[in-house]
């Protein structure tokens, strides 16, 4: 089955314990891409990545790291997490210019 | 920020209603996108639409585009229950970046 998949599911962790979540794609797609959802501001882009070892910045990248070392990988880094990263987090993957895939989110807390 | 804006940002209707609604843009775009959310959930696709496109049907779903005026309508036709969710517009700019709009909830009332 093709699908985009996140882990873990939900987080809970504390302020400045380094933490990874990881995205992985079964479609062979080129452009993965992480966002971040929040009450009211809709979805914004993290970062993206169109292909391995190619990463760019999106609309809120400050606070996250990315890495793109295989092409069904794309995990999300937060090397010291606050509690405004406190949200819910998609991966989501695509041929570039096509529909995107979306994972089921990740919720992080950070206390 | 060029985040879009969909508007109306909450919609009520009886089941078997047509739903509109819209999304403003900022960008020139070489498409636009509308997707779908259930509650806390990951976004389904709905349909996609090209810049040089300007109007475009998937069964109950029709899309329209304004290019000139950057804007996007979904319409949703014969409403049902389960069509209850939030929809989100989402445009690719200039670049590789994708811009989503702060969503539509969809109400409909059996």
């Amino acid at each position: 089955e093709a699908q985009v998949t996140q882990n873990p599911r939900y987080l809970i962790t504390v302020t400045g314990k380094k933490l990874t979540v990881t995205c992985s794609q079964n479609m062979n797609h080129e452009y993965m891409s992480w966002y971040r959802q929040d009450p009211g501001l809709g979805l914004r882009q993290i970062y993206y990545s169109m292909n391995v070892e190619v990463t760019d910045k999106g609309d809120v990248p400050e606070g996250y790291k990315v890495s793109r070392k295989e092409k069904r990988n794309f995990p999300l880094i937060l090397e010291s997490p606050s509690p405004n990263q406190t949200s819910l987090y998609f991966c989501a993957s695509s041929q570039q210019g096509n529909e995107q895939f979306f994972g089921p989110g990740t919720r992080l807390t950070v206390l | 920020s060029q985040q879009g804006e969909e508007d109306p940002q909450a919609l009520s209707i009886q089941e078997g209603e047509n739903a509109t609604m819209n999304c403003s843009y900022k960008t020139s775009i070489n498409n636009l996108q509308w997707y779908r959310q259930n509650s806390g959930r990951g976004l389904v696709h709905l349909i996609l639409i090209r810049s040089n496109e300007r109007e475009k049907h998937s069964g109950r779903l029709r899309v329209t585009l304004d290019t000139s005026k950057k804007s996007s309508s979904l319409l949703i036709t014969a409403s049902r229950a389960a069509d209850t969710a939030s929809y989100f517009c989402a445009t690719d700019g200039t670049g590789n970046q994708f811009y989503f709009g702060t969503g539509t909830s969809l109400t409909v009332i059996p």
